[in-house]
Formats: C-alpha cells, sequence, structure tokens
C-alpha cells in the first residue's frame, strides 16, 4: 500500500469548514483513498473513499487532486464533535486484505 | 449499516491471568477480522489477521502464543491474552470486514494489574 503523509495536528473553528490534506505521492493506479476518524478511545469509524472523482457523502467531501498525488477530507461544517484524529489511508480494494493506518491529523475544533 | 460488537469494552486483571476479548459481526458475515492494539497517543498497530477455519496470521513482532486468536465462526473471533503482564495493558480493537467494507468494534481496554 502507498504511504501517506498528514499534518499531525489541525484547528478548527466550530461552524467553519475543516479541510484536511494528505499526500500520496506513491500512489497506484489500483488504489483507493481511503478516510477514516477516531474519536477518543473509540474504534475507527469509516467516512469516505474515492478512486479518483471527487466524492460527497452525508459526512464529508473528498477531493483527489487530477494527478491522483494528493487528496483533501473537507467536514463543510465542524462541530466539537468532529474533534478526532483523521487517518488518510491508500489501498487497494481488494476483499478482505490488511488495512494499516499512519499517525493520522489530530484535528481540534474549537469553539 | 454493518455493526461490530466488541466485549468488554474494559477489563482489569491480575498480572499472570488470561484475558478473552469477543468481537461479533452483528449484521453480516466477516470471513476476515483483524485485531489491533493501540497505546496511548499512538496510531492503531495491526496484530493479526483472522480468516475464519484457518490459523490467523500475525504481524512481525507479534507473539502467536500469547494473543491466541479464534476465529470459529463467520461472525466471531475471539483474542486472547494470555499470561497478561502490566506491559500488555492498551486499548484492543477489532475489524470485521464485510460487503460495506472494513467495521470496526468500539474497543477494550485491557488494564493489567
Amino acid at each position: 500500500d502507498a504511504k501517506t503523509t498528514q499534518p499531525p495536528s489541525m484547528d478548527c473553528a466550530e461552524g467553519r469548514a475543516a479541510n484536511l490534506p494528505c499526500n500520496h505521492s506513491t500512489i497506484s493506479g489500483n488504489e483507493y483513498v481511503y478516510w477514516y476518524r477516531q474519536i477518543h478511545s473509540q474504534g475507527p469509524q469509516y467516512i469516505i473513499h474515492g478512486l479518483k472523482n471527487n466524492e460527497t457523502n452525508e459526512m464529508a467531501s473528498l477531493i483527489i487532486t487530477e494527478d491522483r498525488k494528493s487528496s483533501t477530507l473537507i467536514l463543510p461544517h465542524a462541530t466539537l464533535r468532529d474533534t478526532a484524529v483523521y487517518y488518510c489511508i491508500v489501498r487497494v480494494a481488494a476483499s478482505g486484505s490488511r488495512l494499516t493506518f499512519g499517525e493520522g491529523t489530530q484535528l481540534t475544533v474549537n469553539p | 449499516g454493518a455493526v461490530v460488537s466488541q466485549h468488554p469494552s474494559w477489563v482489569i486483571c491480575k498480572s499472570g491471568t488470561s484475558v478473552k476479548i469477543e468481537c461479533r459481526s452483528l449484521d453480516f458475515q466477516a470471513t476476515t477480522m483483524f485485531w489491533y492494539r493501540q497505546f496511548p497517543k499512538q496510531s492503531l498497530m495491526l496484530m493479526a489477521t483472522s480468516n475464519e477455519g484457518s490459523k490467523a496470521t500475525y504481524e512481525q513482532g507479534v507473539e502467536k502464543d500469547k494473543f491466541l486468536i479464534n476465529h470459529a465462526s463467520l461472525t466471531l473471533s475471539t483474542l486472547t491474552v494470555t499470561s497478561a503482564h502490566p506491559e500488555d495493558s492498551s486499548f484492543y480493537i477489532c475489524s470485521a470486514h464485510g460487503t460495506d467494507g472494513y467495521t470496526f468494534g468500539s474497543g477494550t481496554r485491557l488494564t493489567v494489574v
């Protein structure tokens, strides 16, 4: 699986958009970009994933650059409950293969 | 959506005893389940991958005789920490892979005293 690089921490004001970047310059053509988050002392929660097109769901939007070497997760209106560690993972969408986590970004949403 | 139930959510045990943690996929069948360990302020570290009906595959550096994994059915995997020591105190998280992708349990906080 391709390596990812994320800033260790970010701050965001409540109600504003949170934009979390991820670099994955060695991504292969068949690798997807996945985002998970982990609220303190809980299991990770799936947020969104994409291959090359931008994706949006009820939780977030995922913007992938045209060369696919980086992506941005956007939480459009961050709330205090969005404070968590956000993990960007790049991997082939093979059934049941290992899912490994990097260090992620600690997002703190401030009132 | 897919739900994974993990029990217990926390446990305190004496050094030298064994502790079993259960991971159940409630509404889907999971041919593959994963076990992670997480120390404070660190990321999740994959310990092992278990496939239903076969032996688990352990990551490098994880003692298979200490962390016994059983995946006897498509909905249940167990992790037994044998002869626990204080350094085994950690947050253990399971994950199950189904048609909706990877779903994680809520984790088990193990404290060995």
